[in-house]
């Protein structure tokens, strides 16, 4: 079966780095994506990785490795209003998207 | 602004009433997509459509219908809500529905079965 698995929930300190993993098992992989999510709204788009490697946008990273089936999330220089819900989802061979449950970033001051 | 309009953001119904959802996009994007989101869960695709091609997931419930009369409007009608039809509706769009396209989401609404 398909399948996404990511952290419940993690928490980090305002200013600091945090790292986000998810795991994918598709069936064909066209890439990933991570989306963050506020509570009670929309996903919001961040990232899309198709090949090997890390990805640079601002204070947030997104890293791939195909052949591990492995992505994360790197957020940097966290502020409050980071906190959210971050989404994985992979795209399959019927460029279906497969999402996970999300992790739920708690950022503390 | 190119933007996805879901209306309205809150709906309450009763159980067994049917309810109709509104979707409508300014952006031009071929592909709409509807989805169920449970609390703390992840976005369920319910339904697709590539231009008027309609993509019924498998394991979408009959009780769930969609309408797309045209590129920038689509309905999802929940012909008999019950209470574990409760959940947040998300909307989205896609350019092409190409790998990388992103999706487009609306901000969703928020139906209430009582």
């Amino acid at each position: 079966g398909q399948n996404i698995d990511q952290p419940t929930e993690m928490t980090a300190t305002e200013g600091a780095i945090v790292q986000i993993n998810c795991t994918y098992q598709t069936s064909g992989f066209n890439g990933l994506f991570w989306y963050q999510q506020h509570a009670g709204e929309a996903p919001t788009f961040l990232s899309y990785n198709v090949l090997d490697g890390l990805e640079e946008k601002g204070r947030f990273s997104s890293f791939l490795s195909r052949s591990k089936g492995y992505s994360y999330l790197l957020l940097k220089e966290l502020q409050m209003k980071d906190s959210a819900s971050y989404l994985c989802a992979a795209l399959d061979s019927n460029y279906q998207l497969i999402w996970g449950a999300g992790t739920k970033l708690i950022i503390k001051p | 602004d190119a933007m996805v309009i879901q209306n309205p953001r809150y709906q309450v119904t009763q159980f067994g009433k049917p309810v109709t959802l509104s979707c409508s996009q300014t952006l031009n994007h071929n592909v709409m997509y509807w989805y169920q989101q449970k609390s703390s869960q992840a976005p369920k695709l319910l339904f697709h459509y590539y231009d008027k091609d309609f993509n019924n997931e498998a394991d979408t419930p009959d009780n769930f219908q969609s309408r797309r009369p045209n590129t920038s409007f689509c309905f999802l009608d929940i012909r008999s809500p019950g209470l574990g039809d409760a959940a947040m509706y998300l909307c989205a769009t896609s350019s092409r529905g190409q790998p990388g396209d992103e999706q487009f989401f609306g901000p969703g609404t928020r139906l209430t079965v009582l």
